[in-house]
């Protein structure tokens, strides 16, 4: 069964940064992309990144775009996201969610529970 | 960027109704459209893909239809379990992006 775990959550300031980690068991971790997506009662669902199998290709949300950084550690069956210079429409519940395939995105099969953000000072 | 105008917001059913879910996209899109249930809670459930692929394991009373830009979740002989939030979702084009969200409420 395939399981996927969030971490990192938690406060922080605005402009300060935060790591998180989803922990993948059951799954041939390599063989999936990986996505970051977001929810807040306000916006709704939002894709966040998402990341290749293999790690070489990623791809940003334009709110994403040169604050955030996804990565993966294959050997770990890790998922990260390194956020920055974080803002208070950042805050929300942030997914990991498993892709169907190697490259596919979109494909969301499964999710984790989700891992809160709060940014306020 | 694709924006997908789901509608109605909300939407409230009997038990045994034929409910219908429109997306819209702001552009042409093929057949690039997922579908999520979410329940109060919960993360997001994997429903449809490719636009009218039913997802193993989903109930058949579940069907998805459109192509370009207009897209329909229909869900017959609505059940009580079937109360919660669906999304729509395009993977044409990054970003990805959700639709707004529709809330189905069962009387």
């Amino acid at each position: 069964e395939v399981q996927l775990l969030e971490s990192g959550g938690g406060l922080v300031q605005p402009g300060g940064s935060l790591r998180l980690s989803c922990t993948a068991s059951g799954l041939i971790f390599r063989n999936y992309a990986m996505n970051w997506v977001r929810q807040t009662p306000g916006k709704g669902l939002e894709w966040v990144s998402g990341i290749s199998g293999n790690g070489i290709s990623t791809n940003y949300a334009d709110f994403a775009k040169g604050r955030f950084t996804i990565s993966r550690d294959n050997s770990k069956n890790m998922l990260y996201l390194q956020m920055n210079s974080l803002r208070v429409e950042d805050a929300a519940v942030y997914f990991c969610a498993k892709d169907q395939s190697t490259y596919s995105y979109g494909y969301f099969e499964n999710w984790g529970q989700g891992t809160l953000v709060t940014v306020s000072s | 960027d694709t924006t997908l105008t789901q509608s109605p917001a909300f939407m409230s059913a009997t038990p045994g109704d034929k409910v219908i879910i429109s997306c819209k996209a702001s552009q042409d899109i093929d057949d690039d459209v997922n579908w999520y249930q979410q329940k109060p809670g919960k993360a997001p459930l994997f429903i449809i893909q490719e636009a009218s692929t039913l997802v193993p394991g989903i109930p058949p009373r579940f069907s998805g239809g459109g192509y370009g830009t207009d897209f329909t979740l229909t869900i017959n002989n609505i059940e009580s379990e079937d109360a919660a939030y669906y999304f729509c979702l395009q993977h044409d084009s990054f970003p990805l992006t959700f639709g707004q969200g529709t809330k189905v409420e069962i009387k």
